[in-house]
């Protein structure tokens, strides 16, 4: 069965750093999504991408997020400049335009120190 | 704006016993309606939807009914197995995009 995949699991970095977290989709979806959840607090959305461009984002995602499709297959999260409270599991997700229903990746685990 | 609550957890169950986690939400219009369920380990799982009022949503057992004067999206399971040990979110889907809003997750562990 076709799933969501992302890389790496586990990503530590130091404040200040630069980070991309990789997803790659399934292949025939065509609208993307970013959620994260920092520990012990909700799910939530940070953007949402279609057609290779933002089509929604959260107050969350500030302009030291950026997210990308360089390719057919992946769809990337860069965070420029790392801060604490960054730390947090953040999700992928994507699904086809004929129903809502997203399927979520295994989620990438970032420490910010 | 659109918002999600679930009951608290952790909840503990002994296999075999009933299972309701509770869920309410706020929201303009009447949105669909999603369980998720995240295994240790795992990303999350779609475990079942409801689209409009009075909709029930089955799979795998678990079932939830989608109550719009009440705004509730309860879970429930007759007979809960260990293999069910997991968080369970509560979602709603929003927007001309899609996003989904979630609750806060319910630690459901099931002892044998």
């Amino acid at each position: 069965e076709p799933e969501v995949t992302q890389t790496p699991s586990h990503q530590v970095t130091q404040m200040g750093q630069e980070v991309i977290l990789r997803c790659v989709p399934i292949s025939n979806h065509l609208y993307f999504y970013w959620y994260r959840q920092i520990l012990g607090q909700k799910v939530e959305f940070l953007v949402s991408f279609y057609n290779n461009e933002i089509s929604e984002k959260s107050e969350i995602f500030d302009d030291q997020f950026s997210v990308e499709r360089p390719d057919g297959s992946n769809f990337t999260l860069k965070i420029r400049s790392t801060k604490l409270e960054d730390s947090a599991m953040y999700f992928c997700a994507s699904r086809v335009a004929t129903t809502y229903e997203q399927y979520f990746g295994p989620g990438t685990r970032l420490t910010v120190t | 704006g659109d918002s999600v609550t679930q009951m608290e957890g952790p909840v503990t169950l002994s296999e075999e016993a009933f299972l309701t986690i509770n869920c309410t939400y706020t929201a303009t219009g009447y949105p669909s309606l999603f369980w998720y369920v995240q295994y240790p380990g795992e990303g999350l799982q779609l475990l079942l939807k409801a689209t409009k009022a009075d909709d029930k949503g089955s799979n795998k057992g678990f079932e939830a009914t989608y109550r719009k004067e009440t705004t509730s999206f309860h879970l429930e399971k007759g007979s809960v197995q260990v293999s069910d040990s997991a968080v369970y979110f509560c979602a709603l889907l929003t927007g001309n995009t899609g996003k989904l809003i979630f609750g806060q997750g319910t630690t459901l562990q099931v002892k044998p």
